[in-house]
């Protein structure tokens, strides 16, 4: 059974960056591909976009291009968001998931959601 | 852009009683749907997905149907655990989510 777990919550600055973590467990980390979601309070779920680690080759979501960027290490079995230009709008849980195989999919396994709160 | 519509927004139910949630794709996705369920606090948690297929460990009582733009999940009968956000997800594109469907007590 693939774990995800995640680094803790952040506040930070408008204007500056975040960079949260996702270390798989239990699993076949090589044929999954991890997404990046986050969820506004209130709000429904987005997805921003995700990386193949096998392949290091990340996709992002259209609106959040420029601004997001996701990598993965191998070695260690953990993916990497790193938002940047952090607005009040920003504010939200974020989660990796997991999926299997290179196509867009369903997603299995997700990790608890790590809280970016944006304030001044 | 697909667009991913759910109904109704919140849905009051007895327990012990059925539920029928919709999901409504802008176009076709076949069948790519999955359906999560979210309780406060936590993360969505897979139950459905290829629209119709159980995930792992999920209860009979779930159950998923529809292709094309149509889906539906339906909860036989709802228990007291069951009472928590609903979303559905396609994945015949880039992963979008519908608004949600909260199930609350009658």
């Amino acid at each position: 059974q693939v774990q995800l777990a995640q680094s803790g919550a952040e506040v930070k600055k408008p204007g500056s960056s975040v960079k949260v973590s996702c270390k798989a467990s239990g699993g076949t980390y090589s044929s999954n591909s991890f997404s990046w979601l986050r969820q506004a309070p209130g709000q429904g779920l987005q997805w921003m976009g995700r990386i193949i680690p096998v392949l290091g080759i990340p996709n992002y979501a259209q609106k959040l291009q420029g601004r997001v960027t996701i990598t993965a290490d191998k070695s260690t079995s953990t993916a990497y968001m790193e938002l940047r230009s952090l607005r009040s709008e920003d504010t939200a849980f974020y989660y990796c998931a997991t999926s299997s195989g290179y196509s867009s999919s369903y997603l299995a396994h997700w990790g608890r959601g790590t809280l970016v709160t944006v304030s001044s | 852009e697909i667009v991913m519509t759910q109904s109704p927004a919140t849905l009051s139910v007895s327990p012990g009683e059925r539920a029928t949630l919709s999901c409504r794709a802008s176009q076709s996705i076949s069948s790519n749907l999955a359906w999560y369920q979210q309780k406060p606090g936590q993360a969505p948690r897979l139950l459905i997905y290829d629209a119709s297929t159980r995930a792992t460990g999920v209860p009979a009582r779930f159950s998923g149907s529809g292709s094309g733009t149509e889906f539906t999940l339906t909860i036989s009968s709802l228990q007291s655990e069951d009472f928590a956000l609903y979303h559905c997800q396609q994945y015949s594109h880039w992963p979008l989510f519908g608004g949600g469907t909260k199930v609350e007590i009658k």
